[in-house]
C-alpha cells in the first residue's frame, strides 16, 4: 500500500545537536511533499515543502529538507537544534493530480536544555 | 493573518449524544479538508470539499458521521450518536483549491466522548 514512513518514533536530543528526521514515501511519479511541525497543545503547522525545482529546500527556524528522489526520501534536517523545536514533526505528501495529502505518524522530538 | 478558525476548541460528551464541531476557513480558499488525529492512527483525512461539494469522504465512517458545507465560510463536522473511540483531535484545514496545495490547519477540536 501506498505509505508514508517516518523512522525515529521519538528523538530526544540536547541543545546545539544537529537533528535529521527521516521520511520515505513510496508513491511512484511526481509528489509534492510536506514537513508540518505541530507544538505541543497546537494545531499543525507548515514548516516546508517541495513543488519542484531545487531539491534542497529551505524552511522557517532554521529547518531545510533534502528531497532524493532515487531514495523517494524527504529528510528534515537543522543544524543545532533549541529547546524551543521540542514538537511532533509530520511529513505529509501528495501524489500529482490528487488533493489527497498523507500525512506519516509523526516523529515527537524531545530537546533537552 | 489568515487563520482557520475552528469551535469548540474542547468538548466532552456522553455516548450517544450528537456532537457538532465547526471551521471556518480563511477567506478565499475554496477547498477544506477535516482530519482525525489519535495516538494509534495517527492523522487520517476524513473527508474534503471544494468549492462547497464533498469530493471525498471515503475516510469517514458513513454510518455516524457527517460533514457539510452551508456556505463558503462555514464547514460542519457531525458526530451522530458519538462513541467514546471517536475521542480525538479533530483538525479543519483549508487550501486554495489548486492541486498539490498547501494546507493551513485549524486549532483543532479536542473531542472526549465519556
Amino acid at each position: 500500500a501506498q505509505s508514508v514512513s517516518q523512522h525515529n518514533h521519538h528523538v530526544i536530543l540536547s541543545e546545539a545537536a544537529s537533528l535529521e528526521l527521516g521520511c520515505n514515501y513510496s508513491y511512484g511519479g511526481t509528489v509534492n511533499l510536506f514537513w508540518y511541525v505541530q507544538y505541543p497543545g497546537q494545531h499543525l503547522q507548515l514548516l516546508l515543502k517541495y513543488f519542484s525545482g531545487d531539491p534542497l529546500v529551505k524552511g522557517i527556524k532554521g529547518f531545510e529538507a533534502e528531497f532524493i528522489k532515487s531514495k523517494f526520501s524527504f529528510n528534515l534536517r537543522k543544524p543545532s537544534v533549541q529547546w524551543s523545536d521540542t514538537a511532533e514533526y509530520f511529513c505529509a505528501v501528495i501524489p500529482y493530480n490528487n488533493n489527497d495529502m498523507r500525512f506519516g505518524a509523526g516523529t515527537r522530538l524531545t530537546v533537552k536544555p | 493573518d489568515a487563520r482557520v478558525t475552528q469551535t469548540p476548541r474542547h468538548k466532552v460528551t456522553e455516548m450517544g449524544q450528537e456532537v457538532t464541531m465547526r471551521c471556518q476557513p480563511i477567506l478565499g480558499h475554496n477547498t477544506v479538508f477535516w482530519y482525525r488525529q489519535t495516538m494509534m492512527q495517527g492523522l487520517e483525512l476524513l473527508a474534503y470539499f471544494r468549492n462547497r461539494a464533498p469530493l471525498d469522504d471515503s475516510g469517514m465512517p458513513k454510518d455516524r458521521f457527517s460533514a457539510e458545507m452551508p456556505d463558503a465560510t462555514l464547514a460542519t463536522l457531525k458526530i451522530q450518536p458519538s462513541e467514546p473511540r471517536d475521542s480525538a483531535v479533530y483538525f479543519c484545514a483549508s487550501g486554495t483549491g489548486q492541486f498539490q496545495e498547501t494546507q493551513y490547519f485549524g486549532p483543532g477540536t479536542r473531542l472526549l466522548v465519556l
